[in-house]
């Protein structure tokens, strides 16, 4: 069956970046797409950016632009989310998700707190 | 960027009656191969959000027949036949037309 397991919790200071995992497996990886979708506390769902896993290919949402980089290693079968100079603003539960969000990851919390 | 709208935000629900949940797309989400790529997402308290409906109208694996999926161009419903003790939580309806995937607000569903 499909599984995204993506990794732990981090905790990071304004002004530093983080580097979210999520390794796919029950599936050819390379056959399709990656989304990053996050959701701040006590809110919605934001799409973040997608990769596609074959051609890796990116697109991301306009307000993250410059600030995030999704990449992805077919040797591990996994996707890595980097944002950079976080703000309190990008606390939230990052999520990976496979093409048209069918599977999601468990999510991992970044905490944004100087 | 297309916009969700969904309505009502709060539904509050008695076991075992019916509930329906609305969204508009304020555009049509009819993609040019012929598809509709709009879904129900299910996000019970503390868990990842879970697709329920896609395509409008189709079951994902495993979803109960007591939800159902509707609708057509821009505006989409989803109906729960009975509601049950642990479909309690929030409903996002999304559209997967055009990037960026976007999603309504979300309606809480709570039992009454």
């Amino acid at each position: 069956q499909v599984q995204l397991v993506q990794s732990g919790t981090e905790v990071k200071k304004p002004g530093a970046s983080v580097k979210v995992s999520c390794r796919a497996s029950g599936y050819t990886f390379t056959s399709g797409y990656i989304h990053w979708v996050r959701q701040a506390p006590g809110q919605g769902l934001e799409w973040m950016g997608l990769i596609n896993t074959g051609d890796t290919g990116t697109r991301y949402a306009q307000k993250l632009q410059g600030r995030v980089t999704v990449t992805r290693d077919t040797s591990t079968s996994t996707v890595y989310m980097e944002l950079t100079s976080l703000t309190s603003e990008d606390t939230a539960v990052y999520y990976c998700a496979t093409d048209h969000l069918e599977h999601w990851g468990q999510g991992t919390l970044v905490t944004v707190s100087s | 960027d297309i916009v969700m709208t969904q309505s009502p935000l709060s539904l509050p629900v008695t076991l075992g009656q019916p509930a329906s949940i609305s969204c508009r797309s304020s555009q049509s989400l009819v993609y040019s191969d012929g598809n509709t790529y709009f879904n129900w997402l299910q996000q019970r308290p503390g868990q990842s959000p879970r697709r329920l409906i896609y395509k409008v109208s189709k079951r994902d694996s495993g979803v109960p027949d007591r939800f159902s999926g509707s609708g057509s161009g821009t505006d989409f419903t989803l109906k729960i036949s009975r509601v049950e003790a642990e479909d309690v939580g929030v409903y996002y309806c999304m559209q997967g037309t055009q990037w960026p995937y976007t999603f309504g607000q979300g309606t809480k569903l709570e039992i009454k």
